[in-house]
């Protein structure tokens, strides 16, 4: 997976509380990208990084925040989980904006 | 309505058989259209990349775009099992803003039995 390491792989949580995804990248990708995965609905974007301390929100941004201090890290939090964020987050990232997109291995968030 | 729009299948073929993906999209300022693959519980990863209208072919893969019809298909020839994944449409606008932002379509999944 292109040196992108999410973690964790798996996690169980309940409603109302803070949780944090880590993305760990070894490419120096500039871009940096989360996206989640639901059934229906294919992969929505819900933020992304340009830069360190650059970032923007993508199309499912409500109820998400997100930060970078280092190139190689970004990390994505739900800052009080409900159950609809139950889904599959994938991290990507990108050298340029031309160039072709690489993908974590997802984690596999449950909100209960 | 979604952008972009993808059958969702399952679909089940034979080894061997041609397979036929679709997706169909509303919004005419997308130019560059992309098919990824997505193994179960992997990440998925690009198998075409296409910039506007026309053909590309890449082994047993063969990617077409049509702007006018707002349609891309992606043709498996002498599909294998190794096959059977989830395949996914993207597309995304060109310059400006657009980064690597990208629209998917649902993912069709395609079983490919021996």
């Amino acid at each position: 997976d292109a040196g992108i390491t999410q973690s964790p792989r798996h996690k169980v949580t309940e409603t109302g509380t803070p949780v944090t995804l880590r993305c760990h990248q070894t490419e120096n990708h500039r871009y940096m990208y989360w996206y989640r995965q639901d059934p229906g609905h294919g992969l929505r974007l819900i933020h992304y990084s340009y830069g360190v301390k650059d970032t923007d929100k993508g199309e499912v941004s409500d109820g998400y925040s997100v930060s970078r201090s280092k190139t190689e890290d970004f990390l994505l939090t739900l800052e009080s989980a409900t159950s609809s964020q139950t889904s599959v987050y994938f991290c990507a990232t990108n050298r340029d904006t031309n160039e072709k997109l690489f993908f974590g291995s997802g984690t596999q968030l449950s909100v209960l | 309505q979604k952008e972009v729009e993808q059958d969702p299948g399952p679909l089940s073929v034979p080894e061997g058989a041609i397979v036929s993906l679709n997706c169909t999209y509303s919004n005419s300022a997308f130019q560059y259209f992309m098919w990824y693959r997505q193994y179960s519980r992997k990440g998925p990863e690009l198998l075409m990349y296409t910039y506007s209208s026309g053909n590309k072919e890449d082994g047993r893969f063969t990617a077409q775009v049509d702007k006018s019809s707002k349609y891309i298909s992606l043709f498996i020839r002498d599909s294998q099992p190794s096959d059977s994944a989830t395949y996914l449409c993207a597309m995304r606008r060109a310059g400006g803003t657009s980064y690597g932002k990208l629209t998917f379509g649902q993912g069709t999944i395609l079983t490919v039995h021996p």
